[in-house]
């Protein structure tokens, strides 16, 4: 149990184009989702956290109108990069989360490689 | 700020052999940590938490220890397999917070 999907799992796009990616959960119902970027050789740095059906809470230094987040149901998360910069090609990983409590495990998705030409 | 950084960049270990991998951790008020599994262009996969209050935590082939005196935790891999090559992240929570804050990582390698 507890499979995350993302699509797709490689995108190439122009700069100045938006990118949609979708995270969702197969067998499970996501309270919290979370989407996380990872450069080369680097660790996950967190960019938002979001909940079901309310506005995405960002990290410091992510631009929300840049990456645009939306969670409109209990199994799907998406991630708008919008007018995509060649500094905006990354490994883009989702995870989700019941939201039922202290160990609450996240379950991350197979990730998205975005390139930005 | 606070952080969670691992002691070794990467590791080698023969075949069957056992690995430890290490994580520091600055935050005392962290009461939950995760170890995960990355392999290339993959997502991370979930291999053992532990509690604070806890100390030892047993898996299938792995075990996770906690020091909280000095802030340490380790990954014990026993009989280290080919497919146990990846990146090691440790991650932590603290109290109700659902973010985790992932370390550095940490490359194994294991050779044949």
């Amino acid at each position: 149990g507890a499979v995350v999907s993302q699509h797709p799992s490689r995108v190439i796009c122009k700069s100045g184009t938006s990118v949609k990616i979708e995270c969702r959960s197969l067998d499970f119902q996501a309270t919290t989702m979370f989407w996380y970027r990872q450069f080369p050789k680097q660790s996950l740095m967190l960019m938002a956290t979001s909940n079901e059906g309310s506005k995405a809470t960002y990290e410091q230094g992510v631009e929300k109108d840049k990456f645009l987040i939306n969670h409109a149901s209990l199994t799907l998360s998406t991630l708008t990069v919008t007018s995509a910069h060649p500094e905006d090609s990354s490994f883009y990983i989702c995870s989700a989360t019941t939201g039922q409590g202290f160990a609450d495990t996240q379950y991350f998705g197979p990730g998205t490689r975005l390139t930005v030409l | 700020g606070e952080s969670v950084g691992l002691h070794l960049p990467t590791l080698s270990v023969q075949e069957g052999d056992n690995s430890i991998i290490n994580c520091a951790y600055s935050n005392s008020a962290s009461d939950y940590f995760i170890w995960y599994k990355q392999e290339s262009g993959k997502g991370p996969q979930f291999i053992i938490d532990i509690r604070s209050n806890m100390d030892k935590r047993q898996g299938q082939r792995v075990t996770v220890l906690l020091n909280k005196t000095v802030k340490h935790l380790s990954l014990q891999i026993a009989a280290t397999q080919p497919g146990d090559s990846a990146v090691y992240f440790c991650a932590e929570k603290t109290g109700g917070n659902e973010k985790l804050t992932f370390g550095t990582g940490t490359r194994l390698t294991i050779i044949p």
